[in-house]
């Protein structure tokens, strides 16, 4: 019962550079979504999903991209890194039946990146 | 836009000692209330939660009841353990797919 997976754990890149982080959830959840958490500002919405093809903006989308091919995973990309996105991520997800606004969210354990 | 405040800074306190960390929220509608708490070199946990107003969530010997009057979300916890500090993060479900965290309180209980 993996849950939500995230690769890698710590990541360094340089200005400029591009990455993927990967995320995947084995639980058939609809809904996944992609968080940044800064020292003093809590955890922030970067990219939601709410399906396999669909995709909407958060609180900060500016400098990411994100896809959803499949019900399973949902990579956030950073096409070309700059300082200010050093920072941890949290890839998260949950179920989107009637039940919606009882459901939590299942957090993955973060990916630390540091952007020089 | 909808959002929540945490009160500022840690909380540090012996064991078996009372704690409580406030949270107030705006929002249009009737937004589901959460916390949620942080291990270190964790992902978040669901910890407890309130859908409507008067609810008590509780978990763990914590508790928090959703004041509608008030717009709070208060955690208490009436005898800490070493193994309760944290950081303890309250949220809000707004537009059906959006949670807004607050700012998070790292709480430190000394034995």
């Amino acid at each position: 019962n993996a849950g939500v997976t995230q690769t890698p754990k710590f990541q360094v890149l340089k200005t400029g550079q591009s990455m993927t982080l990967q995320c995947a959830q084995d639980m058939n959840h609809e809904y996944m979504s992609w968080y940044r958490q800064d020292p003093g500002m809590g955890l922030r919405l970067i990219h939601y999903s709410v399906g396999a093809g669909i995709t909407d903006q958060g609180e900060v989308p500016n400098g990411y991209n994100v896809s959803r091919s499949t019900t399973e995973d949902f990579p956030l990309r950073l096409l070309s890194a700059a300082p200010s996105q050093t920072s941890v991520y949290f890839c998260a997800s949950r179920g989107t039946g009637t039940g919606y606004r009882n459901e939590k969210l299942f957090f993955g354990s973060g990916t630390q990146l540091s952007v020089l | 836009g909808d959002s929540v405040t945490q009160m500022e800074g840690p909380v540090t306190l012996s064991e078996e000692a009372f704690l409580t960390i406030n949270c107030t929220y705006t929002a249009t509608g009737y937004p589901s209330l959460f916390w949620y708490v942080q291990y270190p070199g964790e992902g978040l946990q669901l910890l407890l939660k309130a859908t409507k107003a008067d609810d008590k969530g509780s978990n763990k010997g914590f508790e928090a009841t959703y004041r509608k009057e008030t717009t709070s979300f208060h955690l208490e916890k009436g005898s800490v353990q070493v193994s309760d500090s944290a950081v303890y993060f309250c949220a809000l479900l707004y537009g059906n797919n959006r949670l807004a965290f607050g700012k998070g309180n790292q709480v430190v209980v000394i034995p």
